[in-house]
């Protein structure tokens, strides 16, 4: 099976624009959890969707959306980007409970 | 988040010793907890997992342990090699949160060849 697959792998924007980040899930995995990432912060949930409803929500303001399709695959977006909205952005889906990563994207606020 | 805390921020090891991998959670109603690697520019990979009925769990050369009388967990990694450096997330997760995930900072693990 592939695994997580996720684009772009990089991206440079600057404040005050937005971005749309993409993940598709394993074949079969119809839940999909967003993370942030960024140094000595760890693993931030953002949320987390299954068959195309946002299931859980993390402590994120409103600017950080996301939605899931029919097919699994799912995007988020960040409106209005901020400086402090650099970081490494994690996408995972999983059955039950096994849990699998992406390689993520690494967003760059200038 | 939940508090899942690592006891240790940085471990080094020499090639070949066994490393042992520390952390602490908060939450005693936790009944899912999964390891994950995570190489320089990659996203985590998963290790090994532990339901909270069991104590231990064995994969290759890779053993947790689940101490939920003091809320710990461990990895321990046999015959460390130079592959296995990189910085390792403990995550819990409990039923009553819809199976969220929380995890810990991490530990960067550096093998000394």
């Amino acid at each position: 099976k592939a695994g997580v697959t996720q684009t772009p792998r990089y991206l440079i924007k600057t404040r005050g624009q937005q971005v749309t980040l993409s993940c598709s899930p394993i074949s079969g995995h119809r839940s999909v959890s967003w993370y942030q990432q960024t140094p000595g912060q760890g693993l931030q949930f953002l949320f987390e969707y299954f068959s195309e409803t946002q299931r859980n929500k993390g402590n994120f303001p409103g600017r950080f959306s996301g939605r899931q399709f029919s097919n699994s695959r799912s995007e988020m977006n960040v409106s209005t980007l901020e400086l402090g909205d650099s970081a490494l952005y994690l996408c995972a889906s999983r059955t039950y409970n096994e849990q699998f990563f992406g390689p993520g994207t690494r967003l760059t606020v200038l | 988040g939940e508090n899942v805390g690592l006891h240790l921020p940085t471990l080094s090891v020499q090639e070949g010793d066994n490393s042992i991998i520390n952390c602490a959670y908060s939450n005693s109603a936790s009944d899912y907890f999964i390891w994950y690697k995570q190489e320089s520019g990659k996203g985590p990979q998963f290790i090994i997992d532990i339901r909270s009925n069991m104590d231990k769990r064995q994969g290759q050369r890779v053993t947790v342990l689940l101490n939920k009388t003091v809320k710990h967990l461990s990895l321990q990694i046999a015959a460390t090699q130079p592959g296995d450096s990189a910085v390792y997330f403990c995550a819990e997760s409990y039923t009553n949160t819809g199976n969220q995930f929380y995890f810990g900072t991490g530990t960067s693990l550096t093998v000394i060849p």
